[in-house]
């Protein structure tokens, strides 16, 4: 079945230093979602990506959506202690309507002050 | 709005018995979902609802049964309670349009012992 991988599973960083977590899905996919987990809380819905290449920024946060559109990125510059939690990348099921999501298992972020 | 509240926050079962976790958003969405968490696992996607009275099993659903009888709520029931159904369940919903956006309950976390 289709799956959506994210790498790293774990990344610690020094408050100030830069983060990227990767997103590579075994199908091409329509668009991607990226969500954010805070520790103890629920997934909370940050963007998503549709087109080809398609780069978007939220401040600090830079998200790219590959050309095959199989694989995405979340950049975070300049980390800082409010970015700590999960970060989930999440794609249309195969055959299902767009809002249907398979989930990645997440980037666990923790920036050390 | 509310949003998305889910009850109870936190139950302990024993294995056999049977519950429900209470859904209900406020903001007229037709998509409805519920989705299960595991520790260091992403979202597992147990039932759905694209409209009141329609509902469709996702990748996880042996052990739940699930109703639409209002778009508001979206209950879901755990029939003789095992311990591989110990975790976190969020519910969410949605509306189909860019961006796809789920909203996410605050979960509950739940306990068989």
């Amino acid at each position: 079945g289709q799956q959506v991988m994210q790498i790293p599973q774990y990344q610690h960083v020094q408050e100030g230093e830069d983060f990227t977590t990767y997103c590579n899905s075994s199908t091409t996919l329509s668009n991607i979602q990226w969500y954010k987990q805070r520790p103890g809380g629920h997934p909370v819905f940050l963007i998503q990506l549709v087109k080809s290449g398609e780069v978007k920024k939220q401040k600090r946060l830079t998200f790219q959506f590959g050309e095959a559109k199989k694989n995405s990125s979340l950049h975070i510059t300049a980390t800082q202690t409010t970015d700590v939690g999960t970060y989930f990348c999440a794609g249309p099921m195969s055959g299902a309507g767009s809002y249907q999501l398979t989930f990645g298992k997440g980037t666990k972020l923790s920036v050390i002050p | 709005n509310a949003g998305v509240t889910q009850t109870p926050k936190f139950r302990i079962l024993k294995i056999g018995q049977s519950m429900t976790l209470q859904c209900t958003q406020d903001m007229n969405h037709n998509y409805m979902y519920w989705y299960r968490q595991d520790p260091g696992m992403g979202l597992k996607l147990i039932y759905y609802s694209v409209g009141a009275g329609i509902t469709d099993k996702g990748e996880v659903p042996n052990g739940y049964n699930v109703s639409r009888s209002t778009t508001e709520d979206f209950p879901l029931r755990l029939e003789l309670a095992a311990p591989s159904q110990t975790s976190v369940y969020f519910c969410a919903s949605g509306k189909q349009g860019l961006p796809d956006t789920q909203y996410f309950g605050p979960g509950t976390r739940l306990t068989v012992l």
